[in-house]
């Protein structure tokens, strides 16, 4: 079991510039998300997907796009990147454990906007 | 909405007990939850506690949920160098809901 896995770990943009991050999960699980961290402001939501072929908007979805590809898969786009996107993206995704619903991230993307 | 409140630091010696705050606004939380986050790293589920549950020990490891208060707590029994981190709590409303997460407590631990 991998768990989740995120691709690529770093990543440099110029403004303007569009990407893809792509984020795989192998526990099975019907939820994932993406965040954003930056310092000091913890954690935040940019969108999340309940079941595949849904997805919905979290509390920072603006320069966003996201594609719930099939169960496994959830990729985070950013269509034309600005500094304001520099950040770490983790990508997460949850089912039921053992004694409650858990959730996992992956180890994030290091995006830097120039 | 939903809001959750963590103290920034705390700094603790080796062999000591840490303990760790965290607030919440919103009664209607069902989980709740502790991660850990080492520096260049993702986010490691620690432990979480059903919000119909008082304490929840796992080694070293002891939350306790205060409901009318809305206080959540993490206790680190023997606290090691490798606690070192920042700690988050998060609460979900479900557990198909998403989580709300606080600021994080920066945890060192000197020798």
């Amino acid at each position: 079991n991998a768990g989740v896995t995120q691709t690529p770990k770093f990543q440099v943009l110029k403004t303007g510039q569009s990407m893809t991050l792509q984020c795989a999960q192998d526990m099975n699980h019907n939820s994932m998300y993406w965040y954003r961290q930056d310092p000091g402001m913890g954690l935040r939501l940019i969108y999340y997907s309940a079941s595949e072929g849904t997805t919905d908007k979290g509390e920072v979805p603006n320069g966003y796009n996201v594609s719930r590809l099939n169960k496994r898969e959830f990729s985070l786009r950013l269509e034309s990147a600005a500094p304001s996107q520099t950040s770490v993206y983790f990508c997460a995704s949850s089912g039921e454990g053992d004694s409650g619903y858990e959730q996992y991230f992956g180890p994030g993307t290091r995006l830097t906007v120039t | 909405g939903e809001d959750v409140e963590q103290s920034l630091f705390l700094s603790v010696r080796e062999g000591d007990s840490s303990v760790i705050n965290c607030t919440y606004t919103d009664s209607s939380s069902t989980y709740l939850y502790w991660y850990k986050q080492e520096p260049g790293a993702g986010l490691q589920l620690l432990t979480y506690i059903f919000s119909n549950m008082d304490m929840k020990q796992d080694q070293r490891l002891t939350v306790l949920l205060n409901k009318k208060d809305k206080h959540l707590s993490l206790r680190i029994a023997d606290t090691q160098t490798g606690d070192s981190a920042i700690y988050f709590c998060a609460e979900s409303l479900s557990g198909y809901s998403t989580l709300t997460f606080g600021k994080g407590t920066m945890l060192l631990v000197s020798p």
